[in-house]
Order: structure tokens, then C-alpha cells, then sequence
């Protein structure tokens, strides 16, 4: 069984469009992140969510709305697509709790997002 | 969050060991030490971590220095399938949902 699932893998979607990513672990962790890695490599976080609330929302463009319906899942809805949304999106979880920093994040396999 | 610095690149040849070096001058009293690697085309995966003491597993082994400024991944006897990015990053234990500062990382080539 995958521990952290992605779909879809591949969107490609016209600007101006809207488009969701769903996620879902199987892990029984009470955490999810969203990240995003662009072209150049570099990965950041833009959402956290812990029991269905929302820990982390990093400078994000509000077109982008995380959706926890419950401890397993965080989908990620973007609005009004744009060119430089373009990137992978990564989904993970961890066991946190409030003294867990140091438990490790287990990633999703990521959703290749092209805007054309 | 507390920033770690990490040389772009490394190389290494199949079957020899490598040490990734991080260096982490500013890491607190509660940071833990983590790392991860990411494979080509795929999400980034745990690796190993430790708070001061060294640690072993059956990936990687954690050397941390006494004074806790820096530390070293070892890949005993690196494999084709370890060539990847490795991620040294640095995460306090407590606080809800804290999040990894995930850096440009060093890129290791694994020569056969």
C-alpha cells in the first residue's frame, strides 16, 4: 500500500483555469504539508495542517486553498491558474503532535503541474 | 528556523563510502538534525536524524560533532541508486506542525 498518494501525477490546464490535487495517507499521521519545488529545484512549504487545522500558511497566493476534510486528506485547490504556478507539488505527513518536531515526513511522489 | 549550509555538488565512486558534510552553526538546544534524499523524478525520502548523539541505520550512519555546528551523512559503500540530492535540514521538537526548511541541498554522483 502507498503510504502518501498523489493524484493526479500529470495536469496540464490553460491559465486562468482551476484545478485540485488530492492527497491521502494511510499512515495515521495527524500532520499534512503541501510543498511546492519549482524549476530550480528548491522545495518549499506552503501549507501545514494538523487534526484538520491549518499550523503553517506560508506566503502563498490566496488562489491557493488547502482543504483538510479530515485527518487522512489534504487537497490543494488552485484559482485562476497562472504561468508560474508551473511546478511539482509534493503532499506529506508526519506524526507530530506537540513534541514531535523530530519525527520524520513521509512525501507523496508529487503532481507535476504544467500552466500553458 | 536555523540554516544549514551543504556544498552544491560531490562525487563520489561505486562501492566507496562518502560523507556528506552540513554545516549548521546556528542550531539550537531543542533543533533535531535531519536528512533527506531526493531521487530523480521522485519525492524526497528520510534518510536519518539525531539530536547529539551519533546514529546508524540501515541507510546511513550520522556523525554529529560535539559542539553540534556541524554534522556528516556516511554512506558506507555508495550504490548507483544513491545518487541523488541530500537535504540537511534542521527542525526544533517542539511546536505543532513544524515545517522543514528544505535548502538547495548537495547533489552526489555516484560514479560506476
Amino acid at each position: 500500500d502507498t503510504a502518501v498518494s498523489q493524484t493526479p501525477k500529470y495536469l496540464v490546464t490553460q491559465m486562468g483555469n482551476d484545478k485540485s490535487i488530492k492527497c491521502e495517507q494511510n499512515l495515521g499521521h495527524d500532520t499534512m504539508y503541501w510543498y511546492k519545488q519549482d524549476s530550480k529545484k528548491f522545495l518549499k512549504i506552503m501549507f501545514s495542517y494538523n487534526n484538520k487545522e491549518l499550523i503553517i500558511n506560508e506566503t502563498v497566493p490566496n488562489r491557493f486553498s488547502p482543504k483538510s476534510p479530515d485527518k487522512a486528506h489534504l487537497n490543494l485547490h488552485i484559482n485562476s491558474l497562472e504561468l508560474g504556478d508551473s511546478a511539482v507539488y509534493f503532499c506529506a505527513s508526519s506524526h507530530d503532535g506537540l513534541a514531535g518536531g523530530y519525527n520524520e515526513q513521509f512525501f507523496g511522489p508529487g503532481t507535476r503541474l504544467t500552466v500553458l | 528556523d536555523a540554516k544549514t549550509t551543504q556544498p552544491n555538488s560531490m562525487e563520489s565512486n561505486e562501492e566507496e563510502p562518502v560523507h556528506l558534510p552540513c554545516n549548521h552553526s546556528t542550531i539550537s538546544g531543542t533543533d533535531y538534525i535531519h536528512w533527506y534524499r531526493q531521487l530523480p523524478s521522485q519525492g524526497p525520502e528520510y534518510v536519518i536524524h539525531g539530536l547529539t548523539s551519533n546514529v546508524n541505520n540501515r541507510m546511513a550512519s550520522l556523525a554529529i560533532a560535539e559542539d553540534r555546528k556541524s554534522s556528516t551523512l556516511i554512506l558506507h559503500r555508495a550504490t548507483l541508486r544513491d545518487a541523488a540530492v541530500y537535504y540537511c535540514i534542521l527542525r526544533d521538537s517542539w511546536g505543532y506542525g513544524q515545517n522543514f526548511v528544505f535548502g538547495p541541498g548537495t547533489r552526489l554522483s555516484v560514479l560506476p
